[in-house]
């Protein structure tokens, strides 16, 4: 089976950009999006097909994706950034593949 | 404006079957050519892929879960349904429903249900 590694947390100051990696087998074969979940929520779309933003989600949020690493940044970091984010990756063999998750810290 | 909901029993016993049903307004499931999801989410843990389907004919699961579950579709009702057999409490989760964005390829998820959550105890 297909994994997808994310580090468990990660803290920022406010202002500070926030980098929130993925890491997978040739993962940059793949499409990759990325998903904010704050408490209590569906999560919510903030990247997909690697670096594109759907309506409404801040430039701030921007992706990458290359290799065996994809990265999801937060620049200019606020304290509603603060929430629970997940990769995604699909291709046609592997279907829909989640990422474990990491917490953002915002303080 | 694309909505989604998920229904169906909040608490199953262990060993029995868990069914929810995804009710959708905006879209025609039957003449859309978009992937159809199911996503659960066990308390205090991460996303988990369940399977999806496509054009209401074509049906995909998640290796891991693939002997317990079978998605099927009602679409006089524009609705999908999940059914899981043989829970365990590991089942207990908040179930999400989901459509892709984009036509024929199942890669990235906007429309979202509120989810439900479903717990497996006696």
């Amino acid at each position: 089976s297909y994994n997808l590694t994310q580090p468990p947390s990660l803290s920022v100051s406010p202002g500070q950009s926030a980098s929130i990696t993925c890491s997978g087998s040739k993962l940059g074969d793949k499409f990759v999006s990325w998903y904010q979940q704050r408490p209590g929520q569906s999560p919510v779309l903030v990247v997909y097909q690697d670096t594109k933003r759907p309506s409404g989600i801040p430039e701030r949020f921007s992706g990458s994706n290359s290799g065996n690493t994809a990265t999801l940044t937060i620049s200019g970091t606020q304290a509603l950034d603060e929430a629970d984010y997940y990769c995604q990756a699909w291709d046609s063999s592997i279907h829909v593949v989640f990422g474990g998750g990491t917490r953002l810290t915002v303080l | 404006q694309l909505q989604l909901q998920e229904s169906g029993p909040g608490l199953v016993k262990p060993s029995e079957t868990l069914s929810l049903t995804c009710s959708v307004s905006g879209d025609s499931i039957s003449t859309s050519s978009y992937y159809w999801a199911w996503i659960r989410q066990p308390p205090g843990k991460g996303l988990e892929w369940i399977g999806f389907m496509y054009s209401s004919e074509s049906f995909y699961y998640n290796p891991s879960l693939e002997s317990r579950v079978t998605i099927s579709v009602d679409t006089s009702k524009n609705q999908f349904s999940l059914k899981v057999k043989s829970v365990t409490v590991a089942d207990t989760a908040v179930y999400y429903c989901a459509r892709c964005g984009r036509h024929n390829f199942g890669d990235f998820y906007p429309f979202w249900g509120q989810g439900t959550l479903v717990t497996v105890s006696s």
